[in-house]
């Protein structure tokens, strides 16, 4: 069975930083892409990044370039999301996703709370 | 990078059929045939209903249906049951490793 568990969600005050984790198990995680994408109170779903199976090409949203970092360890079947600069619009949950063959993303976690406010 | 069109809700009785439009540009909807459905439950994760535009994945009911034209891609939802009442959202690779949502779409069973 596909699992996907976040965690590090917190509240933190604007500008600074987080770090988002995300364990699987129940499947190859080096042999999928994986992806986190957000949903902030009340709003709609925001992909905000990605990277392939060996961390050779990433994606990030307009929204959270240069302040983001998306990474993985495959070692530990664990996918990361390095939050820098924090404002109040990335207040949100954050959900970890994992990448079917293709484009779509075929398993999500729970999802773990971020709140940016002073 | 803007979000996908979806109309803000539908509605439908039990046992009728609603379809969800989602409007893109060419970048993205009309440029790739990957564009994902997902159906969400309040408090639940997200679940993926249908890919690349078109494909059912296993243990998804034959009553979802997707399709595509130019840029805009539809779901659409026959024999409405209650279960299905959930937010439904579409997503489309939009080049350079990105993808995009649409706004989503709060589907009522009436």
């Amino acid at each position: 069975e596909v699992q996907l568990v976040e965690s590090g969600g917190d509240l933190v005050q604007p500008g600074r930083s987080l770090r988002l984790s995300c364990a699987a198990s129940g499947f190859t995680f080096d042999a999928y892409a994986m992806h986190w994408v957000r949903q902030a109170p009340g709003k709609g779903l925001e992909w905000v990044s990605g990277l392939t199976w060996n961390s050779g090409v990433t994606g990030y949203a307009d929204s959270v370039k240069g302040r983001f970092t998306i990474s993985r360890d495959n070692a530990k079947n664990s996918l990361y999301l390095q939050m820098n600069s924090l404002r109040a619009e990335d207040t949100a949950l954050y959900y970890c996703a994992k990448a079917d063959s293709g484009d779509a993303f075929d398993f999500w976690g729970q999802g773990t709370m971020v709140t940016v406010s002073s | 990078q803007s979000a996908l069109t979806q109309p803000r809700s539908v509605s439908g009785s039990p046992g009728q059929s609603v379809t969800i439009s989602c409007t893109g540009i060419s970048s993205d909807v009309g440029g790739y045939n990957y564009v994902s459905w997902y159906q969400h439950h309040p408090g639940k994760a997200p679940r993926l209903m249908i890919y690349d535009f078109s494909k059912r994945p296993s243990g998804v009911p034959d009553r979802f249906a997707g399709s595509k034209s130019g840029n805009t891609a539809s779901l659409t939802i026959s024999g409405l049951q209650a279960e299905d009442e959930a937010d439904y959202y579409c997503c489309s690779y939009a080049g350079r490793y990105t993808y995009v949502f649409a706004t989503g779409t709060k589907v009522t069973v009436l």
